[in-house]
């Protein structure tokens, strides 16, 4: 199975800043790599996918880096709809999600 | 616009069955593979199980293999899934998620999600 690592499990943060999570993989994934947002009591929704593609109507601010194991999500610049929690998952040999990142506010 | 919307959750005792269900509406629900994913209090989002677009094949997490099996009906754009001998570690939100293959990619990430059932195991 591929276990998938994302670093730090909580990042406290203001707006304005820039944040970046990191997703490691314990295997190559190539770039299969989608990155998620969740916030309280809400399905998650996808960011990223292909490790560095936008889905369709999230914000530029939102961008994605990598391939093979290690992948980066970035927030350009943090506003105060984007606390929450973030998921990447691999999705090259069926599906596994890193244990999530909490972004909280500072 | 596309909608999934889970229902079924409840308190259910060890060792008893359940059956979630997944109502999709907003697209062509016979096109596309159907996931369900859960979260547990304390823990990150867990994969359970797929099905395929017409039904001719399922996979599962080794966590429910033998215990979950994931159904589809096409008439009813309805995923179940149904729980058995269910364990106090299988209490968590349930959610059913939407596979999707970007343009010229036959690999499936989840681009649709429904807003979860709550499965509470105690006795």
């Amino acid at each position: 199975d591929i276990q998938m690592t994302q670093s730090p499990s909580t990042l406290s943060a203001s707006v304005g800043d820039r944040v970046t999570i990191t997703c490691r993989a314990s295997q190559s994934v190539s770039r299969w790599l989608a990155w998620y947002q969740q916030k309280p009591g809400k399905g998650p929704e996808v960011l990223i996918y292909q490790a560095s593609i936008l889905q369709s109507g999230v914000p530029s601010r939102f961008s994605g880096s990598g391939s093979g194991t290690e992948f980066t999500l970035t927030i350009s610049s943090l506003q105060p709809e984007d606390f929450a929690t973030y998921y990447c998952q691999q999705y090259d040999t069926y599906w596994t999600f890193g244990q999530g990142t909490k972004v909280e506010i500072k | 616009q596309v909608v999934l919307v889970e229902s079924g959750g409840g308190v259910v005792q060890p060792g008893k069955s359940l059956r979630l269900s997944c109502a999709a509406a907003g697209f062509t629900f016979s096109s596309y593979g159907m996931h369900w994913v859960r979260l547990a209090p304390g823990k990150g989002l867990e994969w359970l199980a797929v099905i395929r677009f017409d039904g001719s094949a399922e996979y599962y997490a080794d966590s429910v293999k033998g215990r979950f099996t994931i159904s589809r009906d096409n008439s009813m754009d309805t995923v179940y899934l149904q729980m058995n001998s269910v364990r106090a570690e299988d209490t968590a939100v349930y959610y059913c998620a939407r596979d999707y293959w970007a343009v010229g990619t036959r690999k499936g990430y989840f681009d649709y999600w429904g807003q979860g059932t709550l499965v509470t195991i105690s006795s």
